[in-house]
């Protein structure tokens, strides 16, 4: 089974410019999350979808960052304009069910660098 | 606000050794609690979950952890380590019940050395 596929792996943009992040979930996870990992902490939860729909963005910072998933299966993360502090692995994770008693699965990251 | 937190930033522990990562949270009901290890490079992999029933889970590679009511914790255990289990572990809460906005909250990580 594949699993979740993120590119690109690395970024390395100046700040002001714009950066978007490709998520692929496993095949049938109706549920994608993006976590923002940054150095020396834990993930912190931005947006969470079920099928295209948004379930929780209360932490997406809106005034920059946007996401969709618009037939329920890929999904981009977008950063405009970035900022030095938007430097992080941006993590993407998929479940099959509406429910955190599913395993998530996690992607590899991808790791930006805002210069 | 639900939070977590994980008390030792890194720990070492000679191969072989017995370990345990401290792990407590703060949440207004008794949360759905998991373990989650990342080495290098690599996405997060679940270890193990509680969600009710037996205080003590078992997970995988070994891992086990207890849930403590009294003390709101959920330390993660193993008996012998490997040198393969040097990596970074997060312990991470969600809302009981399951279904609509259940994004994990997570704590800082420990990282894990092995000495050996």
């Amino acid at each position: 089974e594949a699993g979740v596929a993120q590119s690109p792996r690395y970024k390395i943009i100046e700040k002001r410019q714009s950066v978007a992040f490709w998520c692929n979930p496993i095949s049938g996870h109706a549920t994608l999350y993006w976590y923002q990992q940054i150095l020396g902490q834990g993930p912190k939860l931005l947006i969470q979808f079920q099928n295209n729909g948004v379930v929780d963005d209360s932490q997406l910072p809106k005034d920059r960052f946007s996401a969709e998933r618009l037939k329920g299966v890929d999904s981009t993360l977008k950063i405009q304009p970035a900022k030095l502090e938007d430097s992080a692995v941006y993590l993407c994770a998929s479940s099959f069910r509406a429910s955190n008693t599913g395993e998530l699965f996690f992607g590899e990251g991808s790791r930006l660098t805002v210069l | 606000a639900q939070s977590v937190t994980q008390p030792d930033i890194h720990i070492t522990v000679s191969e072989g050794a017995s370990l345990e990562l401290r792990c407590n949270y703060s949440y207004g009901a008794t949360p759905y609690l998991f373990w989650y290890v990342q080495s290098p490079g690599q996405g997060l992999q679940l270890l193990l979950k509680y969600f009710s029933g037996d205080t003590l889970v078992q997970g995988i590679k070994g891992f086990e952890a207890e849930f403590k009511r009294s003390q709101s914790s959920f330390n993660l255990r193993k008996p012998s380590v490997h040198w393969s289990d040097a990596a970074e572990y997060f312990c991470a809460v969600g809302p009981p019940g399951g279904g609509g906005a259940d994004g994990l909250t997570f704590g800082k990580g420990t990282h894990l050395i092995i000495q050996p």
